[in-house]
């Protein structure tokens, strides 16, 4: 059964780099995108964005500047890092396997359970 | 960006209704819509792809309907495990969007 599980700090300063990683159990990351999707009180959940095997990434425009996804074959895990974050990056991150590379019109399928990332001095 | 419109945002519904969300794309997405359901403390679990196939393991009592900007997603009679948040999420296009959610209360 495949499963994903994020892991990372809980808490990060305003202007301080948020760094996340998901480990990937029970399945290779060949043959799918691999999300971050995260979920704040104010805009609900949004695409963060993807990356696959090779290191292919999207990214939401919204977010494009200050994100970079990358993965990390040898440990089946790929993270996050979002930098310069502000109290608007508050927000549970969650990790999603999806979509398949060969159908980029796709869903997210299993996801993490979530982990908090609170900004604040 | 596709703005993705769910109503009602709240439902208050007893066990063995017949329940009805609605979601509405703010363009033609033919049927690259998806739901799925979401509990505290869990990731969402994915319901329904292609606005109408059931994913594995799915009751059958969950549906959806729909193309091109209006979409349903039917439990045909509610029960206590169905008590969640609801979501739409088009992936038509990058940046993919999520619906703001559709909280299924106990009446």
């Amino acid at each position: 059964q495949v499963q994903l599980q994020e892991s990372g700090p809980g808490l990060v300063k305003p202007s301080e780099t948020l760094s996340l990683a998901c480990t990937v159990s029970a399945v290779s990351l060949r043959s799918y995108y691999w999300s971050w999707i995260r979920q704040t009180p104010g805009k609900g959940l949004e695409w963060v964005g993807y990356i696959n095997y090779s290191g292919g990434t999207n990214y939401n425009p919204s977010l494009k500047s200050r994100v970079t996804i990358s993965v990390d074959t040898s440990k089946n895990q790929f993270s996050l890092r979002l930098n310069s974050v502000t109290a608007a990056d508050t927000a549970v991150y969650y990790c999603a396997r999806g979509p398949e590379v060969s159908a980029p019109w796709g869903w997210f399928d299993p996801w993490g359970q979530g982990t908090l990332v609170t900004v604040s001095p | 960006d596709i703005q993705m419109t769910q109503s009602p945002s709240s439902l208050s519904a007893s066990v063995g209704d017949r329940v009805t969300i609605t979601c509405r794309a703010s363009q033609n997405i033919g049927t690259y819509l998806n739901w799925y359901q979401h509990k505290p403390g869990k990731g969402p679990k994915f319901l329904i792809y292609a606005a109408s196939s059931l994913q594995s393991g799915v009751p059958s009592r969950f549906s959806g309907s729909g193309s091109g900007t209006d979409f349903t997603l039917t439990i045909s009679s509610q029960q206590p495990e169905d008590y969640a948040t609801y979501y739409c999420q088009q992936s038509y296009s990058t940046p993919y969007t999520f619906g703001q959610g559709t909280k299924l209360e106990i009446k």
